[in-house]
């Protein structure tokens, strides 16, 4: 039982590029997200799924796309990165009602 | 809108000291979940404790403690002891129950730093 995996765990970037990071969950659960970390500021949300084929915008969407065709699988897409995305971007699932699983995070520089 | 503000950025105690980290939360909604995660320096978000908002029980575990005060709308949490190991971010969130996804709210961290 891997939990929640994440891939790459470190990109550079330059400004401009796209990229998708990956996130699949092994423990069948129904909902995932996307959150980035910024110093001081916590974990902010950027998308949200509540199961497959159906995802939704969180906090801080702008730049971002998500689609989830299996319930493992929830990638997140950087269309055309910009140096305000350097971050590190954690992917988490859950089951409904209950805490979050976090993967171990990818490292983002956008240059 | 929901908030959580952890007010101390970084704490620095002596190990063998005890500690209390706060947090303090808003939300509209009647019925809601609280968390405390911890992140180690090696980066992961470890789950630490889940609090639904009609059990106002404290809660111990090992060295960890947690006191749930709605009428004061925290949530703090205390290490008894505190050791080198438990040198680390630790943030406090929030999920409301009418939160499709159980997508969470974060509180800013407050760092930990315990020295031998």
């Amino acid at each position: 039982n891997a939990g929640v995996t994440q891939t790459p765990k470190f990109q550079v970037l330059k400004t401009g590029q796209s990229m998708t990071l990956q996130c699949a969950q092994d423990m069948n659960h129904e909902y995932m997200s996307w959150y980035r970390q910024d110093p001081g500021m916590g974990l902010r949300l950027i998308h949200y799924s509540v199961g497959a084929g159906i995802t939704d915008q969180g906090e801080v969407p702008n730049g971002y796309n998500v689609s989830r065709s299996t319930t493992e699988d929830f990638p997140l897409r950087l269309l055309s990165a910009a140096p305000s995305q350097t971050s590190v971007y954690f992917c988490a699932s859950s089951a409904r009602g209950r805490e979050q699983f976090f993967g171990p995070g990818t490292r983002l520089t956008v240059l | 809108a929901q908030k959580v503000t952890q007010a101390q950025t970084e704490i620095s105690v002596v190990e063998k000291e005890d500690v209390t980290l706060d947090c303090v939360y808003e939300t509209r909604d009647t019925t809601y979940y609280l968390f405390w995660y911890k992140q180690p320096p090696s980066g992961e978000l470890v789950f630490l404790i889940r609090r639904n908002s009609f059990d106002e029980q404290n809660e111990i575990s090992g060295r960890y403690s947690w006191n749930f005060q709605k009428s004061t709308s925290s949530f703090n949490f205390t290490i008894t002891a505190s050791q080198v190991v438990d040198s680390a971010v630790y943030f406090c969130a929030l999920s409301e129950v009418w939160n499709a996804g159980n997508m969470l709210t974060f509180g800013g961290g407050t760092r930990l730093m315990v020295k031998p």
